[in-house]
């Protein structure tokens, strides 16, 4: 079964500072990677995604994603930080070659930003 | 396309009383998911449809909970009765096998409060 673990339970940054969050997730083969943001009161809103390809992924907002097979992580990244950034952030893995890609979701992070 | 849809936005009811969260999917997906997102266990994946046939109810706490897809564009999932615990945000989310990207999009959640 697949499994993802984000080590952070809560994360508190600078405006304008690099951010990096983490990501590690447990699955067989070459899983489907993705990264939601969740902002109070709303629902999840997909920032990348990654399925096969060049590691790094481009999303939206800024953030880059960069799978690492060896380390069994797809790290979130932002070079500079904006206070409308401040959310939680999901981490999930999806199982290849299963009807309906059952997504399996970390337990988020959520991001505080300091003006 | 509008997204995925989801009503009521907020629900209030007393234990016992039943309650039912509507879902319509985005147009042409024909995968749809509910789940439930709590402080203690995080987002959980309740059941999921393929075709309008659920396929893996596995994740649905008990029999109290219900979740029909009579068409393609709309989805319950009912609780009765409704106890305190069952309080919770509740996602629906939509997907096509179709798409590349094996995305699944959420809608804005119900927040349900049962007092």
């Amino acid at each position: 079964a697949q499994s993802v673990t984000q080590p952070d339970i809560h994360i508190t940054v600078s405006e304008g500072a690099s951010l990096e969050l983490r990501c590690n997730y447990s699955y067989g083969a070459t899983p489907y990677l993705f990264w939601y943001v969740q902002s109070p009161g709303q629902g999840l809103q997909l920032l990348l995604k990654y399925f096969s390809g060049d590691t790094l992924v481009q999303g939206i907002k800024g953030f880059e994603a960069e799978f690492k097979r060896s380390q069994s992580s797809f790290n979130l990244r932002k070079p500079s930080v904006h206070w409308s950034d401040a959310a939680e952030y999901f981490c999930a893995v999806g199982a290849r070659g299963t009807s309906g890609s059952r997504l399996t979701f970390g337990e988020g992070t959520q991001l505080t930003v300091n003006p | 396309d509008a997204g995925v849809i989801q009503s009521p936005r907020h629900e209030v009811t007393e234990m016992g009383q039943e309650v039912t969260l509507r879902c319509k999917p985005i147009s042409g997906h024909d995968y749809l998911f509910w789940y439930r997102q709590t402080m203690m266990r995080g987002l959980e994946l309740l059941i999921y449809f393929n075709n309008n046939v659920p396929i893996d109810d596995s994740g649905m706490p008990e029999d109290r909970f219900s979740a029909k897809m009579p068409n393609a564009s709309f989805s319950t999932l009912k609780i009765q009765p409704s106890e305190p615990r069952d309080s919770a945000v509740y996602f629906c989310a939509s997907k096509s096998v179709w798409g590349v990207e094996e995305t699944q999009y959420f809608g804005p959640g119900t927040r349900l409060l049962v007092l």
